[in-house]
């Protein structure tokens, strides 16, 4: 089974307003990450976050951290329609491999 | 930089063909990696590697052979395609546990 699960699946929300993504994993791990899906296209990494961090900013993004939970969250503020895309997280382990294991993914659709 | 590139982008094949899927990265990374997305769903890890001539397994490596010759190719061999292989394929590579950089993808029919 995937390591990561986001929650909700899809969300639509209007433009200017924020989207909240979460994503919840089983095992410890040495960081998590963020990646963007665009329709068709490869992925993009939006922002890492390690296991001794809480909280991170990039832009507009904001992502939190609570190993003790397990979860994960990401935010989006101001939306725009351009923000439109699949959002995933992925883990990487605490073991000695370099393997990064993803979740299911939240479909963002921000309306104009 | 190219970053990740990946040959063909799209390939039909007949059940039972064998082919390479290509992936180079001319960025110098010692990890890449091979990832499915089935419709809908996230990536799955089918093979990956730590340098040249070290390769593991994924969660799904089932009908799938890698090889790591050089760091810059990490070529992936379907051995003999069936439809549960149709897929869309990315390679990805990063220099550590970092941030990883796909390519385009290619997308696979298996008839």
């Amino acid at each position: 089974s995937q390591q990561g699960e986001e929650d909700p699946q899809a969300l639509s929300i209007q433009e200017g307003e924020n989207a909240t993504m979460n994503c919840s994993y089983k095992t410890s791990i040495n960081n998590l990450q963020w990646y963007r899906q665009n329709s068709g296209r490869g992925l993009v990494h939006l922002i890492l976050i390690r296991s001794n961090e809480r909280e991170k900013h990039s832009g507009r993004l904001r992502v939190t951290l609570d190993t003790s939970k397990k979860s994960s969250s990401l935010l989006i503020t101001a939306s725009r329609a351009a923000d439109t895309a699949s959002y995933f997280c992925a883990t990487v382990l605490m073991d000695s491999s370099y393997k990064l294991i993803f979740g299911s993914g939240t479909r963002l659709l921000v309306r104009p | 930089n190219a970053g990740v590139t990946q040959t063909p982008k799209f390939q039909v094949l007949k059940t039972g063909q064998s082919m390479t899927l290509q992936c180079a990265q001319d960025m110098n990374h010692e990890y890449m990696s091979w990832y499915r997305q089935d419709p809908g769903m996230g990536l799955r890890l089918i093979h990956y590697s730590v340098g040249a001539g070290i390769t593991d397994q994924g969660e799904v490596p089932n009908g799938y052979n890698v090889s790591r010759s050089t760091t810059e190719d990490f070529p992936l061999r379907l051995l003999s395609a069936a439809p549960s292989q149709t897929s869309v394929y990315f390679c990805a590579s990063s220099r550590d546990r970092g941030a990883q950089y796909f390519g385009p993808g290619t997308r696979l029919t298996v008839t």
